[in-house]
């Protein structure tokens, strides 16, 4: 299966800042990547869904300009937190569906953010 | 997307079989059945999936009754390292569709 790799796997920043995510694709191109989101304890939930070349589609309730996805090219999308906040804290995981099954997706191995 | 119904915690001695239920009794004809698992810490990892037949790899079975409304995802021997949160899923194929996870079942596996 695909492997996906996100950096940084952890990070810790001060409020206001911004924090740049990323997502590759190892081993096989992806036009499309998914963003989710985990508070402790609950399940995963999707933030946006990362586009190659056009721009990302974000659910409702998520602030398109408080989280900015770039899918710069087919092996690489990443999420920015700008302004973070304490209560942006949480597990930020990707995922790329496979293509060619169109079956099985692939997830990141996350990345857990703290914003103190 | 249908919606699914899971206990919310299971305990399963290890070596023994782990059984875990999913009713999804909204499900439509062209959804497939899903099964990830997540271990702490870790993102989701894809199990297996059915649509009417029972399935099986080397990770695990997946039986789906007739009627398609619920399921029972099987870890035949499970080991501590099963320990997981274990979700079902009801959807379309996934090529282009998000997943949209429930509160899942999370599964202790003890020694």
């Amino acid at each position: 299966g695909a492997v996906v790799s996100q950096h940084p796997s952890r990070v810790i920043c001060k409020s206001g800042t911004s924090v740049k995510i990323e997502c590759r694709s190892l081993d096989f191109q992806a036009t499309t990547m998914f963003w989710y989101r985990q508070f402790p304890k609950q399940s995963l939930m999707l933030m946006a869904t990362s586009n190659e070349g056009s721009k990302a589609t974000y659910e409702q309730g998520v602030e398109k300009d408080k989280f900015l996805i770039n899918h710069a090219s087919l092996t690489l999308s990443t999420l920015t937190v700008t302004s973070a906040h304490p209560e942006d804290s949480s597990f930020y995981i990707c995922s790329v569906p496979d293509g060619v099954s169109s079956y099985e997706q692939y997830f990141g191995p996350g990345t857990r953010l703290t914003v103190t | 997307d249908a919606k699914t119904t899971q206990p919310t915690s299971m305990d399963c001695a290890e070596g023994r079989a782990a059984n875990l239920p999913c009713n999804h009794s909204t499900i439509s004809g062209n959804e497939y059945v899903y099964w990830y698992r997540q271990i702490h810490s870790q993102g989701p990892q894809y199990i297996i999936h059915g649509l009417k037949n029972n399935e099986t790899n080397e990770m695990a079975s997946l039986i789906i009754t007739e009627d398609r409304k619920s399921s029972t995802l099987i870890l035949p021997h499970a080991t501590l390292r099963d320990t997981a949160v274990y979700y079902c899923i009801v959807g379309r194929r996934t090529g282009a569709n998000n997943l949209f996870f429930g509160t899942g079942t999370r599964l202790t596996v003890i020694p």
